[in-house]
């Protein structure tokens, strides 16, 4: 059981806008910068969104990230098959003094 | 180019003992913290251990605490991971990560990732 909430799956069709919801508590999203990671089928892990909504470079702008109150939610916009991956939501928690992450969406591009 | 490459991986008996280690490079290793996170097959990501950047901090999991031990050599560039009392349910591919700053804190995120290493751990 993760300590913050995600759909298992989500989908859409090339073009399309599709959002990842992303639900934690006050002690993680509530009071702490939300990160969102790319997973790719048979590879690490990579930095997606951090600071709820900052780019690292080389990340295109159809990815978005938000933050309101103990929740989260990323954006892909104009989605490509590319996209399809494992997206992980992950926010530090003052409780468990650690990082904490989401179970994990696994996006499909129909 | 920051890169991370862990070794030490493989199988082992419940309750045997696995050093992980990861060799970084391409930045200045000491001036960030470090950590290792894993996934068990086909499941999520889960934070193992941190450690600072000068190694004067270690944070742990409470799934792991008091089996595992974090550290590092600034001077080799090297990360590792001492994992004893090791059970079936550590079964996992580890990666190692870079975060963004010296300090394991709130502020700062895994920026960097490692390819990983599977530990297998079954009688």
């Amino acid at each position: 059981q993760s300590v913050l909430t995600q759909p298992p799956s989500a989908s859409g069709t090339p073009g399309q806008r599709v959002t990842i919801s992303c639900s934690g508590s006050s002690s993680n999203i509530g009071s702490n910068t939300v990160k969102w990671y790319q997973q790719l089928p048979g590879t690490a892990p990579t930095l997606l969104i951090y600071s709820n909504n900052q780019r690292p470079s080389g990340v295109p702008d159809r990815f978005s990230g938000s933050r309101s109150g103990t929740s989260a939610s990323l954006a892909i916009s104009g989605l490509q098959s590319e996209d399809e991956a494992d997206y992980y939501c992950a926010a530090w928690d003052d409780s468990l003094n650690g990082p904490v992450f989401g179970g994990g969406t696994k996006l499909t591009v129909l | 180019e920051v890169q991370l490459l862990e070794s030490g991986g493989g199988l082992v008996q419940p309750g045997g003992s696995l050093r992980l280690s990861c060799a970084a490079s391409g930045f200045t290793f000491s001036s960030y913290a470090m950590g290792w996170v894993r996934q068990a097959p086909g499941k999520g990501l889960e934070w193992v251990s941190g450690i600072s950047g000068s190694g004067g901090s270690t944070y742990y999991a409470d799934s792991v605490k008091g089996r595992f031990t974090i550290s590092r050599d600034n001077s080799k560039n090297t990360l590792y991971l001492q994992m004893n009392s090791l059970r079936v349910e550590d079964t996992a591919v580890y990666y190692c990560a870079r975060f963004s700053g010296s300090y394991f804190w709130s502020a700062e995120y895994f920026q960097h990732w490692g390819q990983g290493t599977l530990v297998t751990v079954s009688s």
